[in-house]
């Protein structure tokens, strides 16, 4: 299974971040859930949040009030929003396969800035 | 500051035995299975060892893990040059409902 991330690599301050994964060489369902996890420049990895096959998410608390994840099994492909972006935000976001990331995608640089 | 606890840096020469702690508590490590994912210079990470010490197809048995209590270790025997880069734990942790954390990682340098 191959995961590749999608979405602009610029988002204004205060707007909405938005990102897909598109997954190939197999269906969503060859996993239970599905992953997303950023890494600001230099920084270590943080956990975003995960969601199931049948649509159950899980959150970090540190993400849970701007953060939605959503599935869709018929593009095979899985979505990240995340609201009221800040500088804090700029990191490279990587989708995976599994809540605790099997695999992962090659990542996508996104940069909050005005 | 990360919840799971890595050195920043580590080091060895070609041949020797490096290794690598990951330190948490009775919420996550003391309690879940870690898993160790190798990140080399620009590249997205892979996943190393899965529950504690299992290496998925394709990692050389050089690299292993151990738990003991709350802290999980990496292994590294016979270091090479292509093993230089970024280390990172990660368990699942009761503490913050349905959650994952991560460690800082640890940053290789083979001299």
């Amino acid at each position: 299974v191959l995961l590749q991330e999608s979405g602009p690599g610029v988002v204004r301050p205060s707007g909405t971040l938005s990102l897909t994964c598109d997954v190939s060489g197999g269906s969503l369902t060859t996993a239970d859930w599905w992953s997303w996890i950023r890494q600001p420049p230099g920084k270590g990895l943080e956990w975003i949040g995960e969601i199931s096959n049948s649509g159950t998410t899980h959150y970090h608390p540190s993400f849970k009030s701007r953060v939605a994840i959503s599935i869709d099994m018929s593009k095979n492909q899985f979505s990240l929003k995340v609201t009221s972006v800040t500088a804090a935000d700029t990191a490279i976001y990587y989708c995976a396969k599994g809540g605790l990331a099997d695999s992962w995608g090659q990542g996508t640089l996104v940069s909050v800035s005005s | 500051q990360s919840v799971l606890t890595q050195p920043p840096s580590a080091s060895g020469t070609p041949g020797q035995r490096v290794t690598i702690s990951c330190s948490g508590n009775t919420s996550n490590i003391g309690i879940h299975l870690v898993n160790w994912y190798q990140q080399l210079p620009g590249k997205a990470p892979k996943l190393l060892l899965y529950r504690d010490d299992q290496r998925p197809s394709g990692v050389p048995a050089r690299f292993s893990g151990s738990k003991s209590g709350n802290t999980a270790s990496l292994s590294i025997s016979g270091l090479q040059s292509e093993d230089e880069g970024h280390y990172h734990c990660a368990a699942w942790d009761d503490s913050l409902n349905v959650s994952a954390v991560f460690g800082g990682g640890t940053l290789l340098t083979v001299l």
